[in-house]
């Protein structure tokens, strides 16, 4: 199984851009989670989806922030604008269903001008 | 609103000691806990989930508890080596809250 799978692996972009975060699940898994990991903050929970469904969004900072899931093999996390605070590093992780054990991806470092 | 502390923030230990490493919470109704390691720079490697019916889970050097009613987790590592250095992180599974994770380094 090739694993949890995240893109781009690293973004640099400046203030104000459109900001896409890619990922794709292990396959069979029916929860995906995407996290959010700075130095100040720790790793906090965005938002959750169970078979396509988001579940939990509180962790959403803004509405700048958005997530979809169209199907079970893809999600994305969108930023618009972005904006330097949203510096960090983004992790994908998915469960064969809500409180299973998690696989994480290797993470999107995102660094905002 | 749960909260979760790992104490201690850093260890350093010579190799070939036995250690443990502490997550405690707030608020016990959790359905299960999950240690990972975080090697710098990457990304989080799961160790153990132990569900909340049960009280211990091993795998190799390694063997984590669970007391909901005192609300701590507890991960032993036997023996430990320089590659067992990383940042050990808990993971709530309740409304998925990280502890803010223990610096290992275990020095040759």
């Amino acid at each position: 199984d090739a694993g949890v799978i995240q893109s781009p692996r690293h973004e640099v972009t400046e203030m104000g851009q459109e900001v896409t975060l890619r990922c794709k699940p292990i396959s069979g898994h029916n929860s995906l989670f995407w996290y959010r990991q700075t130095m100040m903050r720790g790793l906090e929970l965005l938002i959750y989806f169970n078979n396509n469904v988001p579940i939990d969004d509180s962790g959403m900072p803004e509405d700048r922030f958005s997530a979809k899931m169209p199907n079970a093999s893809f999600s994305t996390l969108k930023i618009q604008p972005s904006e330097p605070r949203d510096s960090a590093v983004y992790f994908c992780a998915s469960s064969l269903a809500n409180y299973n054990e998690q696989f994480f991806g290797p993470g999107t470092r995102l660094t905002v001008l | 609103k749960q909260e979760v502390t790992q104490i201690p923030a850093a260890l350093s230990v010579p190799e070939g000691e036995n250690l443990v490493l502490n997550c405690s919470f707030t608020d016990s109704a959790i359905y299960n806990l999950q240690w990972f390691r975080q090697d710098p720079g990457k990304g989080l490697t799961s160790l153990l989930l132990i569900q909340s019916s049960q009280r211990e889970q091993t795998s190799g050097r390694l063997n984590a508890s669970l007391d909901k009613s005192s609300g701590r987790s507890t991960l032993y590592i036997a023996a430990s080596q320089p590659g067992d250095s990383a940042t050990y992180l808990c993971l709530l599974g309740q409304n998925f809250v990280f502890g803010p994770g223990t610096r290992l380094s275990v020095l040759p």
